[in-house]
């Protein structure tokens, strides 16, 4: 089975612009996670989707949303960037309900200068 | 709220050394899990546990469900066990996202 996989993998973009981020899960898992890596915050979960349908939301600002679709790819989208959106984003896909299992993604490495 | 720590923050040890991480969080979890990241890279996931040891390779990961405690050993440590090393904790079905400790740079001296 293909692992996940994230598109792009590097992304720069400038203050104030908006930015889509992409995640295909592996195939039959069901729900996916975001989550972001910065170096003063470390890994922090953004969202989490099951069958298209947001499950549970961390603890960040409205900006910063997710969705996913019928085949269970995902896409986050965070508009009005600001400079400490820089940062990895890692998503990662698990079965589903009753599953623990994550499988993470390579990231997208989003600068914004 | 969960909170997970971990000890040490920085590990620097020589080649062929037991080693030792340790992770301990602040809630009952229904799973915990150890992650890898080598510098620039992405992450990858080297445990699931709900209960008891697992091991692979020279990896072995444990876990206390009542003292709310985990461990990673890695045996016979190689400079390509050097990486950052980060326990996570969870609820099942992904209906929790994870919680994560600030993880463990481990350096492996030749």
């Amino acid at each position: 089975k293909a692992g996940v996989t994230q598109t792009p993998r590097y992304l720069i973009k400038t203050r104030g612009q908006q930015v889509t981020l992409s995640c295909s899960p592996i195939s039959g898992h069901r729900s996916v996670s975001w989550y972001q890596q910065t170096p003063g915050q470390g890994l922090q979960f953004l969202f989490e989707y099951f069958s298209e349908t947001q499950r549970n939301k961390g603890n960040f600002p409205g900006r910063f949303s997710g969705r996913q679709f019928s085949n269970s790819r995902s896409e986050m989208n965070v508009s009005t960037l600001e400079l400490g959106d820089s940062a990895l984003y890692l998503c990662a896909s698990s079965p589903g309900l009753g599953s623990y299992e994550q499988y993470f993604g390579p990231g997208t490495r989003l600068t914004v200068t | 709220k969960n909170e997970v720590e971990q000890s040490p923050q920085n590990l620097t040890a020589q080649e062929g050394e037991f080693i030792t991480i340790n992770c301990s969080y602040s809630v009952g979890i229904s799973a915990l899990h150890w992650l890898q990241q080598h510098p620039g890279g992405g992450i990858v996931s080297l445990f699931m546990l709900s209960s008891g040891k697992k091991k692979h390779g020279r990896l072995i990961a444990t876990i206390n469900i009542q003292e709310k405690h985990s461990s990673l050993h890695i045996t016979a440590s190689h400079p390509r066990d050097s990486a950052v090393y980060i326990c996570a904790s969870g609820g099942g079905g992904g209906a929790d996202g994870l919680t994560f400790g600030k993880g463990t740079h481990l350096i492996i001296q030749p």
